[in-house]
């Protein structure tokens, strides 16, 4: 059975730290690691995932895949209160379907 | 382009009752999903389409039943609802090979 653990469950920073939040997966023939922001309403995709070492950016938000070691991080640097929301990783299995497995999320709070 | 809609946005129903959740895209993507998210759970999948005409069990489908109406749609149906499907319900649909998925705005029901 696939599985996807995040770690830390949740996290309070203030604004203007930096936050690494981790990801790890056993997913059967294994296509990619998708990270997701999640604000009180629907998933919306950040990052996906496909090979090892090679960092994908965006502004403030960054992503890294180790597929020997089977794990992901998120990193966000300055956060600020906007960025507050349940951060989720998911596992692709590929095959014909593309089913995603989901992580519990890491539920982030950004104080002023 | 309107990418993923659900309607309704927030149902109550009693124990016993049917209703369908409507979910529609506008993307031309092959492949549909329905999850359920409950606090502290993650999302899990109900249901999936890979393509039309083809439907298949997720982690959690017991008391579900799904229909690939078109390309387009893909429906939910809750026979006879049970408080413990109190849960928000996401619908998405699938972009490529490599398991990018968008998620509609959700459907919050309430089973009293």
């Amino acid at each position: 059975e696939d599985k996807v653990v995040q770690s830390p469950l949740s996290l309070v920073v203030h604004e203007g730290d930096t936050v690494t939040l981790n990801c790890s997966y056993e997913v059967t023939n294994f296509r990619s690691l998708l990270w997701y922001k999640q604000e009180k309403k629907a998933p919306t995709f950040l990052f996906m995932l496909t090979s090892s070492g090679i960092e994908k950016k965006s502004g403030r938000l960054s992503s890294i895949l180790d597929k020997k070691e089977l794990f992901s991080i998120l990193n966000i640097t300055a956060t600020q209160t906007g960025d507050s929301a349940v951060y989720l990783c998911a596992g692709n299995s590929g095959g014909s379907n593309y089913k995603l497995t989901f992580g519990k999320g890491t539920l982030l709070t950004v104080n002023p | 382009n309107a990418g993923v809609t659900q309607t309704p946005k927030f149902q109550v129903l009693k124990t016993g009752q049917s209703m369908t959740l409507q979910c529609a895209q506008d993307m031309n993507h092959n492949s549909m999903y329905w999850y359920r998210q409950d606090p502290g759970m993650g999302l899990r999948l109900i249901y999936y389409s890979a393509s039309e005409g083809t439907t298949d069990k997720g982690e959690v489908p017991n008391g579900y039943n799904v229909s690939r109406l078109n390309k387009r749609e893909f429906s939910l149906r809750l026979e006879s609802a049970a408080p413990s499907q109190t849960s928000v319900y996401f619908c998405a649909s699938n972009q490529g090979s490599l398991g990018t998925q968008y998620f509609g705005p959700g459907t919050r029901l309430l089973v009293l």
